[in-house]
Order: structure tokens, then C-alpha cells, then sequence
């Protein structure tokens, strides 16, 4: 059974840093493209950023371009995400998916604000 | 970006019927290697999203055979044969042709 579960959200200050990470199971992780994906009431679904296998390649909306930066630890099963200079506009459940939506796990939230 | 407009944003259906939402693109979502990257998602409230469709009309495993997909260039649709209870719910089109992969705003799927 496909296991997503991200890890490291809750409330933060405007331009603090959170590290979500996502630990994977049930697949061959080191295989499968990644992405993170965020959801909230007023934009809807949102594509974050995506990496692929190795950590070679990695893309992002423009909107965190600078300031969120995926990763990936194979060894680990594990994927991560590194958000600086947060703003309250970040706020939103962010997803750990597989590939292009394959799997998805149940979300975590972060609030950005004083 | 590649813009995904979808219509309608909701859609009153009744038990039984069929239901149909369409997703438009800003530009083209054929890709280089002749692909069309266009998938549809379902989700129910509370839930995560699940994915239905890829590139264009692929069903996942485990989804019912009254979703259907179809569609080329930048016109897409999701059609769903007779309408159930648990197909209740938001319905994305998403478009990975291009980045940055970008969503559709949603329809909302419910009893008439």
C-alpha cells in the first residue's frame, strides 16, 4: 500500500522557515518524479514544484522561485521541502504527490502569520 | 503560464444522469513528443485530491469506466456517464505539457 505522510507544518511568523518532509513507502520512491502541490479555499489547487528522480531537475511556480527549495533523499525514502521567507500568502495545505498526481498524501497545513 | 479555464464552476446534477465539465487552455498542451499531458482529478470533501484521468483520456486503475476523457489541442472534457453519489465532489483538469504545471479553478460537483 502507497504510504504519503508529510511531516513539519503549523504556524509560523511572516519571513520565518519551515522544512516539510514527506516519507514515502509502498513504491520505489527513487523511481517516481515528485512534487509538492498546495491547496486553499480561495485559489484552489496550486502546483509548487517537482524533482525528478535523481534531483537533477527541478521546477517551480514563479511565486516561490528564490525562496522554497525540493529535495530529495533517495536512501531515505524521502522528500522535503524548504520554505524561507515565508508571507502570509503561503498559507495553505500543502500535498506531497507522486508523478503528476499518481498518489497523494493526506496534506499538511501551514499558516503564515503574527 | 498556460492559463486552464474550466465551465462550469458548478454543476447541479441528478442521480442517475450524465455530466459533463470542459477545461480550456491558454495554448496548446501538445507536447514536443506528441503527447497531450491533460488529467483530471476528483476531489471529495476532506479528502485529497484523487487522479481519474491522464493525458487526456487514460483511465487509473480502479476508476469506474463512466469517466471518460476526451479532447485535443487546447478543448478538453470530462464526462461522466450516470452520475453516483460518490462522484460528489470538486473536479480539477491540471496540465503538465508545460512549466510551470498549472490547475484548472475547479467544478463543483452536486445533487440538483
Amino acid at each position: 500500500e502507497v504510504q504519503l505522510v508529510e511531516s513539519g507544518g503549523g504556524l509560523v511568523q511572516p519571513g520565518g522557515s519551515l522544512r516539510l518532509s514527506c516519507a514515502a513507502s509502498g513504491f520505489t520512491f527513487s523511481t517516481y518524479w515528485m512534487t509538492w502541490v498546495r491547496q486553499t479555499p480561495e485559489k484552489g489547487l496550486e502546483w509548487v514544484a517537482t524533482i525528478n528522480q535523481d534531483g537533477s531537475e527541478k521546477y517551480y511556480v514563479d511565486s516561490v522561485k528564490g525562496r522554497l527549495t525540493i529535495s530529495r533523499d533517495n536512501a531515505k525514502n524521502s522528500l522535503y521541502l524548504q520554505m524561507n521567507s515565508l508571507r502570509a500568502d503561503d498559507t495553505a495545505v500543502f500535498y506531497c504527490v507522486v508523478g503528476i498526481g499518481i498518489w497523494w498524501g493526506q496534506g499538511i497545513l501551514i499558516t503564515v502569520s503574527s | 503560464d498556460v492559463v486552464m479555464t474550466q465551465s462550469p464552476l458548478s454543476l447541479p446534477v441528478t442521480l442517475g444522469q450524465p455530466a459533463s465539465i470542459s477545461c480550456r487552455s491558454s495554448q496548446s498542451l501538445v507536447y514536443s513528443d506528441g503527447n497531450t499531458y491533460l488529467n483530471w482529478f476528483h476531489q471529495r470533501p476532506g479528502q485529497s485530491p484523487r487522479r481519474l484521468i491522464y493525458e487526456v483520456s487514460n483511465r487509473d486503475s480502479g476508476v469506474p469506466d463512466r469517466f471518460s476523457g476526451s479532447g485535443s489541442g487546447t478543448d478538453f472534457t470530462l464526462e461522466i456517464s450516470r452520475v453516483e453519489a460518490e462522484d460528489l465532489g470538486v473536479y480539477y483538469c491540471l496540465q503538465n505539457s508545460h512549466w510551470p504545471n498549472t490547475f484548472g479553478q475547479g467544478t463543483r460537483l452536486e445533487i440538483k
